[in-house]
C-alpha cells in the first residue's frame, strides 16, 4: 500500500542550530512530494514541492529539501532554525499532479530551544 | 477570494445532530478537496471534486459522510447522525487544474459531545 512515514514524531532543535526532518515514502512509481508546515490553529501552509528536475528543492522560510530516488527520501532541511519555526511539518505526496490526493505523513513536531 | 475560506471555523454539536461544514476555493480552481485531521494525525483524504462532480469519493468513511459542489465552486460537507469519533478538523483545499499545488483552508473544528 502507498504510504509516507515520517519517523520522527517530536524533536527540538536549539534556535541557530541545523534541522532535518525524515521523510520516506513508499510508491510504486516516483510521486509528487510536497514539504507542508502547520501552525497550531492554523491551515497548512506550502513549503515546497518536488515534481522533477533538480533533486534539492528550495523553499519559502529559507527550507530546502532534497529527493533521494535510491532512499525513498525526501527530507527537509533548514541550515539555522529560528524560534518561528517551531510548528507541525508534514511531508505529502501524490502520483500526479492533477486531481490525485494528497497522502500525508503523521507529522513531525518541532519545538525550538534557546 | 484570495485564500480557501471554510466556515465555520468551530462547531460544536451533539451525538447524533446532522452537520454542514462549507468551504468556499479560490476562485477560479476547478479542482477541491476535503480531508480530516484528527488529533496527532496527518490530514487524510475524504474526497475529491473535479467540477461539480465526485471524481473520487474513496476516502469518505461510511454513508454518513456526503459531500457536494452543485455549481462547481462551493462545497459543503455533510455528515449525518454525529459521533464522537467523527470530532477532528475538517480542511479543505483547492488547485487548479493539473495544478502543481493545493492551497489549503484554515480548517472547521467539529466537537462532536
Amino acid at each position: 500500500a502507498q504510504s509516507v512515514t515520517q519517523p520522527d514524531i517530536h524533536i527540538t532543535v536549539s534556535e541557530g542550530a541545523s534541522l532535518e526532518l525524515r521523510c520516506n515514502y513508499s510508491y510504486g512509481a516516483t510521486p509528487y512530494l510536497f514539504w507542508y508546515v502547520q501552525s497550531p490553529g492554523q491551515g497548512l501552509q506550502l513549503l515546497l514541492k518536488y515534481f522533477s528536475g533538480d533533486t534539492l528543492v528550495q523553499g519559502i522560510k529559507g527550507f530546502e529539501a532534497e529527493f533521494k530516488r535510491s532512499q525513498s527520501s525526501f527530507n527537509l532541511r533548514k541550515p539555522s532554525v529560528h524560534w518561528s519555526d517551531a510548528a507541525e511539518y508534514f511531508c505529502a505526496v501524490t502520483l500526479n499532479q492533477a486531481g490525485t490526493a494528497l497522502i500525508f505523513g503523521k507529522g513531525t513536531t518541532l519545538s525550538v530551544s534557546s | 477570494g484570495a485564500g480557501v475560506s471554510q466556515t465555520p471555523s468551530n462547531k460544536v454539536t451533539e451525538k447524533g445532530k446532522y452537520v454542514e461544514l462549507r468551504c468556499d476555493p479560490i476562485s477560479g480552481h476547478t479542482a477541491l478537496y476535503w480531508y480530516r485531521q484528527s488529533l496527532g494525525q496527518g490530514p487524510e483524504f475524504l474526497i475529491y471534486f473535479q467540477g461539480t462532480g465526485a471524481a473520487d469519493d474513496s476516502g469518505l468513511p461510511n454513508d454518513r459522510f456526503f459531500a457536494v459542489r452543485p455549481e462547481g465552486s462551493v462545497s459543503t460537507l455533510k455528515i449525518q447522525r454525529t459521533e464522537r469519533g467523527d470530532s477532528a478538523v475538517y480542511l479543505c483545499a483547492s488547485s487548479e487544474q493539473g495544478g502543481s499545488g493545493y492551497t489549503f483552508g484554515s480548517g472547521t473544528r467539529l466537537t462532536v459531545v
